[in-house]
């Protein structure tokens, strides 16, 4: 079975220091990964997405994510926290089908509060 | 452009009432799901629908049951509601066919008293 692993529940940074949230992922094949924001009280947009095409990716409010197969990581970066990116985060699975198919059946990690301080 | 609508946003009900949560996308999306989120636990799946005339069970589906009205509307229902119900449910929908992102809608937090 799949599963996602948010280490940290709770991550604090300074305004302006470096992001590091991260995320690891078990099952025998590679999934499609997805990074998740929620603010409160408001549901979930997505940040940025893996879907094979590259390992490096870039999403939207100045977020990164590297996947990396042999540490079956997808670690979510930020060069310089902004008091906006407070936040909780959440990474999730799509597994993938032969020829591109989805199951459409997302998986979760557990999530990561993000507290930026002045 | 609405997305994913979700009703209602908040409610409260005693232990044993029943109340449906209606959820409806405009995207043309084949797949739509409700996810329940507990603090520490992230999102949960309740129950999908892969298409329409469709439903299958998720992760935690005892207590609920739903109904794939249409193309566009999903509903979920709680028969006779217990406090471990308490939670904050979204709705979500997808391209079936393609990879792609869930879309989600803004939530309905559920109080069981």
């Amino acid at each position: 079975a799949q599963s996602v692993t948010q280490l940290g529940s709770h991550v604090s940074v300074s305004e302006g220091a470096l992001v590091l949230l991260r995320c690891n992922y078990s099952s025998s094949v590679p999934p499609y990964l997805f990074w998740y924001v929620q603010y409160p009280n408001q549901g979930l947009q997505l940040l940025l997405k893996y879907t094979s095409a590259a390992t490096l990716v870039k999403g939207i409010n100045g977020f990164e994510a590297e996947f990396k197969k042999s540490e079956t990581s997808f670690h979510l970066t930020k060069p310089s926290a902004h008091m906006s990116d407070a936040a909780e985060y959440f990474c999730a699975a799509l597994r993938v089908g032969a020829g591109g198919t989805s199951y459409g059946k997302l998986t979760f990690g557990q999530g990561t509060i993000l507290t930026v301080h002045p | 452009n609405a997305g994913v609508t979700q009703t209602p946003k908040f409610q409260v009900l005693k232990t044993g009432q029943s109340m449906t949560l209606q959820c409806a996308q405009d995207m043309n999306h084949n797949s739509m799901y409700w996810y329940r989120q507990d603090p520490g636990m992230g999102l949960r799946l309740i129950y999908y629908s892969a298409s329409e005339g469709t439903t299958d069970k998720g992760e935690v589906p005892n207590g609920y049951n739903v109904s794939r009205l249409n193309k566009r509307e999903f509903s979920l229902r709680l028969e006779s509601a217990a406090p471990s119900q308490t939670s904050v449910y979204f709705c979500a929908s997808s391209i079936r066919d393609r990879v792609t992102e869930a879309f989600f809608g803004q939530g309905t937090r559920l109080t069981v008293v």
